[in-house]
């Protein structure tokens, strides 16, 4: 159980383009996704968290313009990548949680590379 | 915002050797899990484990939170072991979590 999937795995686009990124939780309602993203070498950092039917919440420095969340269904989470640059390159990897359940469980992640 | 410490950030063994990460954190946290890394990105659960000690297979997990910190144990390791292992804590079950920068395992054969 507590399966996350993500898609695509792999995304190679062109500089200007918008690249969407879909979580999903394949056996669980998840009323929280987060979308991190890391860097080679680097540690996670979270970029925005998203609740069912309500606005993303932003961390500091997160360009809400630039990387838009939608999570329309309590098993479904998207993240668009607007207008990418090749600085937008990197894994992104969401995670999902359940209302009352402690553990958060992680997508297999999207690697983005920007031409 | 609360911060956290792993170490080592490197460590390289031998296969069949044992080890200890160490995860410290800088204030009173609710929330407190060991994810292990794979070298192809995958996030796999190990411990939830705010406070006590749990065992799982090979590994095993203490946190002392009045002493704000967490160890992982990995005992007779083996190659799979490799990959990066990640202490996140968070202040409560809802919040979001803290990562730490990770500790990279290297297992030779």
């Amino acid at each position: 159980g507590a399966v996350v999937s993500q898609h695509p795995s792999w995304v190679i686009c062109k500089s200007g383009t918008s690249v969407k990124i879909e979580c999903r939780s394949l056996d669980f309602q998840a009323t929280t996704m987060f979308w991190y993203r890391q860097f080679p070498k680097q540690s996670l950092m979270l970029m925005a968290t998203s609740n069912e039917g309500s606005k993303a919440t932003y961390e500091q420095g997160v360009e809400k313009d630039k990387f838009l969340i939608n999570h329309a269904s309590l098993t479904l989470s998207t993240l668009t990548v607007t207008s990418a640059h090749p600085e937008d390159s990197s894994f992104y990897i969401c995670s999902a949680r359940v209302a009352g359940v402690e553990t958060q469980y992680f997508g297999p992640g999207t690697r983005l590379l920007v031409l | 915002g609360i911060q956290v410490e792993q170490s080592p950030p490197d460590l390289i063994l031998q296969e069949g050797a044992n080890s200890t990460l160490r995860c410290n954190f800088s204030d009173s946290v609710n929330n407190l899990q060991w994810f292990h890394q794979n070298p192809w990105g995958q996030l796999i659960n190990l411990f939830y484990i705010p406070s006590g000690t749990k065992q799982n297979g090979r590994l095993s997990a203490t946190t002392v939170a009045t002493e704000r910190y967490s160890l992982l144990y990995i005992s007779s390791s083996q190659t799979t072991d490799s990959g990066v292992y990640f202490c996140a804590v968070a202040y409560s079950n809802a919040g979001k979590s803290t990562f730490g920068d990770g500790t990279t395992l290297t297992v030779k054969p």
